[in-house]
């Protein structure tokens, strides 16, 4: 069956510190994933994406990592500071660029910046 | 631009009553999907539109039904409310790959 995990519930860091969120997916058949931030209150909010014929992708700050070989996926965040606190999901999608939006969520992971 | 706009933010019914979520999805986009949120489930997919149709559905009862107009707005419909349909609704519009969140409905069933 279709299931996108997360490692670790809670994560706590310091802030200046750089944080690494993990997600592990069951369907190899994924070919697009993206991770969400959830502040409380709001919806999901994107963050970054990578496509399956990629490993890696960098933006401002984060950076995503793909191994497809034990279908894991990570967020590394670099330099966090304490409006990086939120919760973080991995979503994953077996349609890239094509007729579904139908988006499969992890669990998700706390992540809590200490000042 | 504006965003994914959901409506209303905050709802409470009994049990047995009946619910309309409103979901505008950002203009120009075709795509409205529809998500439950509880702290046991997580983010679960519901129902997906595109141009008026439902193209893609979760592993929901028929209690959960939705639909999509001609102006991509869409609702979804929750009939015979159960206490465990308690949780955020939240919907998600897209144009290419990336989806947009709205900040969700708070559905409270008592």
């Amino acid at each position: 069956g279709e299931n996108v995990g997360l490692h670790l519930p809670t994560l706590s860091v310091q802030e200046g510190d750089n944080s690494i969120i993990n997600c592990a997916y069951s369907n190899s058949a994924s070919d697009y994933f993206i991770w969400y931030k959830q502040e409380s209150g709001k919806g999901p909010q994107f963050i970054i994406d990578i496509r399956s014929n990629m490993d890696k992708r960098q933006g401002q700050r984060v950076t995503v990592l793909l191994n497809k070989t034990v279908k894991h996926l990570s967020l590394q965040i670099a330099a966090t500071q304490p409006g990086d606190s939120a919760v973080y999901f991995c979503a994953e999608n077996h349609d890239y660029g094509g007729a579904t939006n139908k988006l499969i969520f992890g669990t998700g992971t706390l992540l809590a910046v200490q000042p | 631009k504006a965003g994914v706009t959901q409506t209303p933010r905050y709802l409470i019914k009994t049990r047995g009553q009946q619910v309309t979520l409103s979901c505008s999805p950002i203009s120009g986009h075709r795509s409205v999907s529809w998500y439950q949120q509880t702290p046991g489930q997580g983010l679960q997919f519901l129902f997906e539109y595109f141009s008026e149709t439902q193209r893609n559905k979760g592993n929901f009862p028929g209690r959960f039904s939705g639909r999509q107009f001609s102006n991509s707005r869409s609702e979804m419909n929750v009939s015979t409310l159960e206490l465990g349909d308690s949780a955020l609704y939240l919907c998600a519009s897209r144009q290419n790959t990336e989806a947009f969140f709205g900040q969700g409905t708070r559905l409270t069933v008592v």
